[in-house]
């Protein structure tokens, strides 16, 4: 059964303070990984997807790196429009399925926030 | 381009009543999903459908059930809720493979509270 841990549960910075958000899982055979963002009362919104270890992708303040175990989202001086809900999701090849139907195994996510 | 569209946004019900969460997607995809979150769980798979005509249950299917419309419309009915479905339910429809791979895009969400 595949499994998401995110750490930490929740994450203060202060404005301009660079850190990092973990996801760790396991799974039988990564078929992708993905970094959604959550604002209270609203639905996940995609942020990246990674498919191998190694890669890394990168969207204005955020960027996304994959191990064999794990994920980080990185953010780089954090403004308060960065504060959110950070959910990490794998899919593997085990959920895939006859039918490749995309079952996504979601961490708890972490809950970001940034004090100006 | 509306993407995923709930409705309703809220609702309460009593212990025994029933209802219906509509999703539809504007975005051609073939597979939609319905999930609940609810606090420390994540989001958790109640169903999903792969195409249009077809369903299948996902990791908490007890005491759902649902129904693909047609291929914008996959709706979730609980028979007789119950205290322990209050939760937050969203829709998704997924981006197929290629270029863009398995991408699932969200609704904004249906907050119910069973009392």
């Amino acid at each position: 059964e595949d499994q998401v841990t995110q750490s930490p549960e929740a994450l203060r910075l202060q404005e301009g303070e660079s850190s990092s958000l973990n996801c760790s899982y396991t799974v039988s055979g990564l078929r992708g990984l993905f970094w959604y963002r959550q604002d209270p009362g609203k639905g996940p919104e995609f942020l990246f997807t990674l498919y191998s270890a190694g890669e890394e992708k990168e969207k204005e303040r955020l960027k996304a790196t994959l191990t064999k175990k794990e994920s980080f989202l990185h953010i780089t001086a954090p403004k308060p429009e960065d504060s959110a809900t950070y959910l990490c999701a794998v899919q593997g090849y085990s959920n895939a399925g006859g039918t490749s139907y995309g079952k996504l195994t979601f961490g708890q996510g972490t809950i970001l926030t940034v004090h100006p | 381009n509306a993407g995923v569209t709930q409705t309703p946004k809220f609702q309460v019900l009593k212990t025994g009543q029933s209802m219906t969460l509509q999703c539809a997607q504007d975005m051609n995809h073939n597979s939609m999903y319905w999930y609940r979150q609810d606090p420390g769980m994540g989001l958790r798979l109640i169903y999903y459908s792969a195409s249009e005509g077809t369903t299948d249950k996902g990791e908490v299917p007890n005491g759902y059930n649902v129904s693909r419309l047609n291929k914008r419309e996959f709706s979730l009915r609980l028979e007789s809720a119950a205290p322990s479905q209050t939760s937050v339910y969203f829709c998704a429809s997924r981006v197929e493979p290629p270029p863009a791979k398995n991408i699932q895009y969200f609704g904004a969400g249906t907050r119910l509270s069973v009392l």
